[in-house]
């Protein structure tokens, strides 16, 4: 069964620094694509950055960056150039392109940049 | 406008009584999802529909039930709500045939059970 794991809870990091949110994914499907979303206090949902199990290269939307390893079954986000409004909850899902389609999420990040 | 819109934003409601929650998008996606939030537990799917004459159970969909009105309408129902049904819900849409199939979410609805 499909399962995603984020094993930090809380996180800082000073503003202006990088900063690596982890994500560990489990699926016996060959074909799946991982995503992360954030989540500002406000509480919307936003769409950061996309990996394909069959892309070779590691994904990149601006300051984001996807470290896949797929042997791993890894999927850390990392956030170059730390700013005060990255803070937010940071999810990671995963859906499987074979059977239902699901996009099943992890129990999230919480990132908090200080000043 | 929102893509995806949900009512009611928020709502109080006491134990027993019934609530549904609607969902309507403009995106023409086919498929659509039921999510609740609670902290600590991230988002847990309840219900998922890819048209309307398919609807599907997510990993917890006791207590729940859904209707797909249309290809653009999912309401999400709580028969009889209870206390540990107070969350943030999420309806999202995807296509996976447009750019990478994410979910687009709608602005969520905070439902509180007394």
């Amino acid at each position: 069964a499909q399962k995603i794991t984020q094993t930090q809870p809380g996180m800082f990091v000073q503003e202006k620094e990088a900063v690596t949110l982890d994500c560990t994914y489990d699926t016996s499907d060959q074909s799946y694509g991982l995503f992360w979303y954030k989540q500002p206090s406000s509480g919307e949902m936003i769409f950061l950055i996309y990996q394909g199990s069959y892309d070779e290269q590691n994904a990149t939307e601006g300051r984001y960056s996807l470290n896949f390893q797929k042997a791993r079954k890894s999927a850390n986000l990392v956030i170059s150039a730390s700013q005060l409004g990255d803070s937010a909850m940071y999810f990671c899902a995963m859906r499987e392109f074979s059977g239902t389609y699901k996009y099943i999420f992890g129990t999230g990040t919480r990132l908090k940049v200080l000043a | 406008d929102a893509d995806v819109t949900q009512t009611p934003r928020n709502r109080i409601t006491k134990t027993g009584k019934r609530i549904m929650l609607e969902c309507s998008q403009t995106k023409g996606h086919d498929r659509m999802y039921w999510y609740r939030q609670d902290p600590g537990l991230g988002l847990r799917l309840i219900y998922y529909s890819f048209d309307v004459k398919d609807i599907n159970k997510g990993e917890i969909s006791d207590g729940y039930s859904v209707s797909r009105q249309a290809q653009a309408k999912f309401s999400l129902s709580l028969e009889s709500a209870i206390p540990n049904q107070t969350a943030l819900y999420f309806c999202a849409t995807s296509d996976y045939t447009q750019g990478v199939g994410e979910l687009f979410f709608g602005e969520g609805s905070r439902l509180t059970v007394l």
